[in-house]
């Protein structure tokens, strides 16, 4: 059965300084990855894909992941953060060839002045 | 273009009580789905239908129904509200080929 392990609930980061959130999946078959940002009180926003091609993904706001087959991983990352950028983050994959989605439990990204 | 509109915003309802969450989208998108979100759980799908006419339980349908009026519209009923209903819901929609979704800014529903 396919997975989605956010394992930081919460990841506190000063202003300007950069940031990793962490997402690691579990299939045996391909998957399509998936990053969204739900800002408080609103509904989620894709922030960025990856469907193949190219393993570094660029998305809205200055955010990036980068898939990593071996690792299982795609993480986000983003060199330097703006208050704005406190909200939640759900990584998400969807089984090729179908449009199951299985999202992470969240990360809330909370940037501090 | 407004996207995807649900309404009501907030609800509070006694249990046993029946309600109907209505979603309506302007983007001629063919698969809507309805997502319920609870603190460190993520989101879960409760119904989808991959186009006019056709619906399909997601992975927790009990205690709702829905309808797919039309292309835009997609209904979900709770016939008898039950605390364990209390949550936020949310509206998707995709277009064919497409795997992202767009959600509205959800349903935020108390049971009391």
């Amino acid at each position: 059965a396919q997975s989605v392990t956010q394992l930081d609930s919460q990841v506190p980061v000063f202003e300007e300084a950069p940031v990793e959130l962490r997402c690691n999946y579990s299939s045996s078959v391909s998957v399509y990855l998936f990053w969204y940002v739900q800002y408080p009180n609103q509904g989620l926003q894709l922030l960025l894909k990856y469907l193949s091609g190219s393993t570094l993904v660029k998305g809205i706001n200055g955010f990036e992941a980068e898939f990593n087959k071996s690792q299982t991983s795609f993480h986000l990352r983003k060199p330097s953060v703006h208050i704005s950028d406190t909200a939640e983050y759900f990584c998400a994959v969807v089984i090729s060839g179908t449009y199951k989605y299985i999202f992470g439990t969240g990360t809330r990204l909370k940037v501090l002045a | 273009n407004a996207g995807v509109t649900q309404t009501p915003k907030f609800q509070v309802l006694k249990t046993g009580q029946s309600m109907t969450l209505q979603c309506a989208q302007d983007m001629n998108h063919n698969s809507m789905y309805w997502y319920r979100q609870d603190p460190g759980m993520g989101l879960r799908l409760i119904y989808y239908s991959a186009s006019e006419g056709t619906t399909d339980k997601g992975e927790v349908p009990n205690g709702y129904n829905v309808s797919r009026l039309n292309k835009r519209e997609f209904s979900l009923r709770l016939e008898s509200a039950a605390p364990s209903q209390t949550s936020v819901y949310f509206c998707a929609s995709r277009t064919t080929g497409d795997y992202g979704y767009t959600f509205g800014s959800g349903t935020r529903l108390t049971v009391v």
